[in-house]
């Protein structure tokens, strides 16, 4: 069981340019998000989706998009890299109980730098 | 909105000396919360949560943790701290109904554990 992997898990990336963050989960959980973990900021969610075909923004959503076509699949595209986006990012899944859904369970992080 | 605080920035403790990690919640309806570690240069390990019952709920490591509902707190202790506990510890919260599905983390506590 691989739980929730991210690719890359790192990545240089030139201002301008653009590229897809990747993470897929293998415990068929409804709900997945994206995290950037910036020094002192602690993790800021980016986006997330309760399951395929359902997206929604999260507290810092601009310069990120998302997608959801499979339950495994939660890719995240940064469309014009900029400095500030320069983060670690975490994927994590969760799944529901009765009354909502429980903890995340997280990918080991992508760390990305743009130039 | 949600909102998780963190007010210590570090906390400090000798082994074997008892610690806590403060953690202060909002959240509308009843909260979901919990805990992780975070090691260096690694993703978020979950630690424990309360969703409901007892107040005092155990978790990984011999760490266990406080639900305080009228003083809105969920606190992190350990009775005798170790120095392999020196890490990052997040607090998260998520409302506890199924429309309502963001989990919003903590800025983070750095815990330093000396010998």
């Amino acid at each position: 069981n691989a739980g929730v992997t991210q690719t890359p898990k790192f990545q240089v990336l030139k201002t301008g340019q653009s590229m897809t963050l990747q993470c897929a989960q293998d415990m068929n959980h409804e709900y997945m998000s994206w995290y950037r973990q910036d020094p002192g900021m602690g993790l800021r969610l980016i986006h997330y989706s309760v399951g395929a075909g359902i997206t929604d923004q999260g507290e810092v959503p601009n310069g990120y998009n998302v997608s959801r076509s499979t339950t495994e699949d939660f890719p995240l595209r940064l469309l014009s890299a900029a400095p500030s986006q320069t983060s670690v990012y975490f994927c994590a899944s969760s799944y529901s109980i009765a009354g909502g859904y429980t903890e995340a369970f997280f990918g080991q992080g992508t760390r990305l730098t743009v130039v | 909105a949600q909102s998780v605080a963190q007010p210590e920035d570090q906390v400090n403790v000798a082994e074997g000396n008892p610690l806590t990690v403060k953690c202060t919640y909002s959240v509308s309806g009843n909260p979901y919360l919990f805990w992780y570690v975070q090691y260096p240069n690694r993703g978020l390990q979950f630690l424990l949560k309360y969703i409901t019952g007892d107040n005092l709920v155990k978790g990984s490591y011999g760490f266990e943790a406080e639900f305080n509902k009228s003083q809105t707190s969920f606190h992190l202790k350990k009775p005798s701290a170790l120095v392999s506990d020196s890490a990052l510890y997040f607090c998260a919260v998520r409302a506890g109904y199924s429309s309502a599905s963001k989990i919003i983390f903590g800025s983070g506590t750095r815990l330093s554990i000396r010998p």
